[in-house]
């Protein structure tokens, strides 16, 4: 099955800074990457995603990109401002057929210091 | 419109015992996903319901079980409870899962389970 791996586990950058978090999957299959923000005691928030067919996808200070050679894609995270802290995941998923499920990253705690 | 609703938000039971979780998906969605979140885990995917029908199951033993009625609202159950089982229980709705009319899963709060 798939395995998703996500790194850095915690990031810690200053205010206006930018952040970087890197994930890898394993299944060559996979064709669906979203990306998750999940505050404490919150649900986890759907923030931008990417299919396989685009290699960079942008929303305001955030960015995706997908390298599907290497199998891994990055969140990138501009001009960071506090409320930007909390928990990111990220996930891979297969979306042909009529079933999917989402493999998701252990989460990378990012916190923006003023 | 309405986001998931997951009820109860809370619950606190005793091994051994069974728990029923419940979740109202968005208006017009069809798939009802059911995730566990641990801190030693992470997300780790359950199973996912379309139209009633179970159509993937992740790792988890058969004391999991779901299923989901006519108006898309789905349930999840956990019988004889252990200590591990104590998670946030996540649910998700979608509207399509293929093609680029899929516009990704939204998430509903969640029920805390606590085993004791």
């Amino acid at each position: 099955g798939e395995n998703v791996e996500q790194h850095p586990s915690t990031l810690s950058v200053q205010e206006g800074d930018s952040a970087v978090i890197k994930c890898t999957y394993s299944d060559s299959a996979s064709n669906y990457f979203p990306w998750y923000k999940q505050e404490l005691g919150k649900r986890p928030q759907l923030i931008i995603d990417i299919r396989s067919n685009v290699g960079e996808k942008k929303d305001q200070r955030i960015a995706v990109t997908l390298n599907k050679t290497a199998k891994h894609f990055s969140l990138h995270i501009t001009e960071t401002q506090p409320e930007d802290s909390a928990v990111y995941f990220c996930a891979a998923s297969n979306m042909a057929g009529t079933a999917s499920k989402l493999t998701f990253g252990t989460g990378t705690r990012l916190q923006v210091t003023l | 419109k309405a986001g998931v609703t997951q009820t109860p938000r809370y619950l606190i039971k005793t091994r051994g015992q069974q728990v029923t979780l419940s979740c109202s998906p968005i208006s017009g969605h069809r798939s009802v996903s059911w995730y566990q979140q641990t801190p030693g885990q992470g997300l780790q995917f359950l199973f996912e319901y379309f139209s009633e029908t179970q159509r993937n199951k992740g790792n988890f033993p058969g004391r999991f079980s779901g299923r989901q009625f006519s108006n898309s609202r789905s349930e999840m159950n956990v019988s004889t409870l252990e200590l591990g089982d104590s998670a946030l229980y996540l649910c998700a709705s979608s509207s399509h899962l293929t093609g680029e009319g899929f516009r990704g899963y939204t998430f509903g709060s969640g029920t805390r389970l606590t085993v004791v």
